[in-house]
């Protein structure tokens, strides 16, 4: 099965603490991993993606086969960084699976 | 090229009728792809177009569900006896064939409520 889970619906923090937002990922192929960010009004829009490893916005993700994890980190959180994520998975067809999404709020 | 567009922002519409929703891609990319997003969900795959091939449609289309894509350029996705449940974000996607690994670009979506 493909399936990429995402176990927190709404993440809460307060500003400049840390921030793990986790992805696990379910594919039996070599799997190409992105997380998607979508601010407030706007449309969904490419975070990271594992294969460039890449920082954006402070944020990094590695791809971890063993657990089958991509866990989205950022060391300090900041107002601006409060969306949701979504965590995706890009099968060998060329397809985007999505997580359910976590909501991150990040409090003054 | 102003990126994915999609037409209408929103529609309301009453249950029976019948709605189509337009997608305008980036000009160079050959893919189209079009998602379903429902509150408190991520997008789930409806079906994707290479040039204006419909390659591959998810079980969540039923019968009431169509997708064009004519001249390999904008694509229309047409849901026919509309029920409260279609009652989502409808999300267009674009990329280039061999670059999917670069991510979609996405639309800002057609909301549609059904009422």
């Amino acid at each position: 099965a493909q399936r990429v889970t995402q176990p927190e619906k709404l993440l809460s923090v307060f500003k400049g603490a840390p921030v793990e937002l986790k992805c696990n990922y379910s594919y039996s192929g070599s799997p190409e991993l992105f997380w998607y960010v979508q601010y407030s009004r706007q449309r969904l829009q490419l975070l990271l993606r594992h294969i460039s490893r890449e920082s954006i916005k402070g944020f990094t993700a590695d791809l971890n086969k063993g657990e089958t994890s991509f866990h989205l980190k950022k060391p300090f959180a900041q107002e601006e960084d409060s969306a949701m994520y979504y965590c995706a998975l890009l099968n060998q067809g060329g397809k985007l699976i999505f997580g359910q999404g976590t909501e991150l709020s990040v409090k003054p | 090229d102003t990126g994915v567009s999609q037409d209408p922002r929103h529609k309301i519409t009453k249950r029976g009728q019948n709605v189509t929703f337009r997608c305008d891609p980036i000009s160079e990319h050959n893919r189209l792809y079009w998602y379903r997003q429902t509150l408190g969900q991520g997008p789930e795959f409806l079906t994707y177009f290479q040039n204006e091939a419909q390659l591959e449609k998810s079980r969540l289309l039923s019968d009431r569900f169509s997708a064009e894509r004519p001249k390999g350029s904008f694509s229309t996705l047409e849901i026919q006896r509309t029920e409260q449940g279609d009652s989502a974000m409808y999300l267009c996607a674009s990329s280039l064939e061999g670059t999917a690994n670069y991510g979609y670009t996405f639309g800002s979506g057609t909301r549609l409520t059904v009422v």
